[in-house]
């Protein structure tokens, strides 16, 4: 069965420090990838996604991703953490084939602290 | 302009009551999507369409219904509402035959008292 495992229900991490936030898919083909912000009271904006080639993808503020497929796993990064990047993060996979929707994991929240 | 809009935001009603949401977007995609976050934010697909036609239905009670009337619009109807209704209900829109990414409205939270 497909789906996306999300370890870390909530993650918080000082201002200027790195943060990781962590995720692992189960998926019959070759996946797309992508990950999800949710700011308070707005709805999901892309941050960035995986399709093919480079297994290490930017995104938008500041965020990237790698793709390790001997890991199952598609984790996001940032060097620098600012306090208005706490909002919550969605992990998803697929679709990649007709009829198939997003599959989302179950989210990690990111606190800031100063 | 906004990509995919829903309205309302916000909607409060008691049990029993039929309410609907509505969705529209404006980017051109062919495939449409209905999803429900519920109170521990996970995010379930509900129903997709693509070109008007229905292509996901997930096992969603049948007093869900909803209804493209052309492929810039998806809308979710609900009778009979319960109290487990109660989410923030997400109207997304995805290009082609909903390959890749989706682009996300900003929700319609749903109480139900």
């Amino acid at each position: 069965a497909q789906s996306v495992t999300q370890p870390d229900i909530h993650i918080t991490v000082s201002e200027g420090a790195s943060l990781e936030l962590r995720c692992n898919y189960s998926y019959g083909a070759t996946p797309y990838l992508f990950w999800y912000v949710q700011s308070p009271g707005q709805g999901l904006q892309l941050l960035l996604k995986y399709f093919s080639g480079d297994t290490l993808v930017q995104g938008i503020k500041g965020f990237e991703a790698e793709f390790k497929r001997s890991q199952s796993s598609f984790n996001l990064r940032k060097p620098s953490v600012h306090w208005s990047d706490a909002a919550e993060y969605f992990c998803a996979v697929g679709p990649n084939q007709a009829g198939t929707a997003l599959i989302f994991g179950k989210g990690t929240t990111l606190s800031v602290s100063s | 302009d906004t990509a995919v809009s829903q309205t309302p935001k916000y909607l409060v009603t008691q049990m029993g009551n039929d309410k609907s949401i509505k969705c529209e977007q404006n980017l051109g995609h062919d495939t449409m999507y209905w999803y429900k976050q519920d109170s521990k934010k996970f995010l379930k697909i509900m129903f997709s369409y693509n070109n008007k036609e229905l292509i996901i239905n997930e096992t969603v009670p049948n007093r869900f219904s909803p209804k493209s009337p052309d492929k810039a619009h998806l809308n979710l109807h609900i009778n009979s509402l319960e109290l487990g209704d109660s989410a923030v209900y997400f109207c997304a829109s995805s290009q082609g035959a909903g390959f890749g990414e989706a682009f996300f409205g900003q929700g319609t939270r749903l109480t139900v008292v």
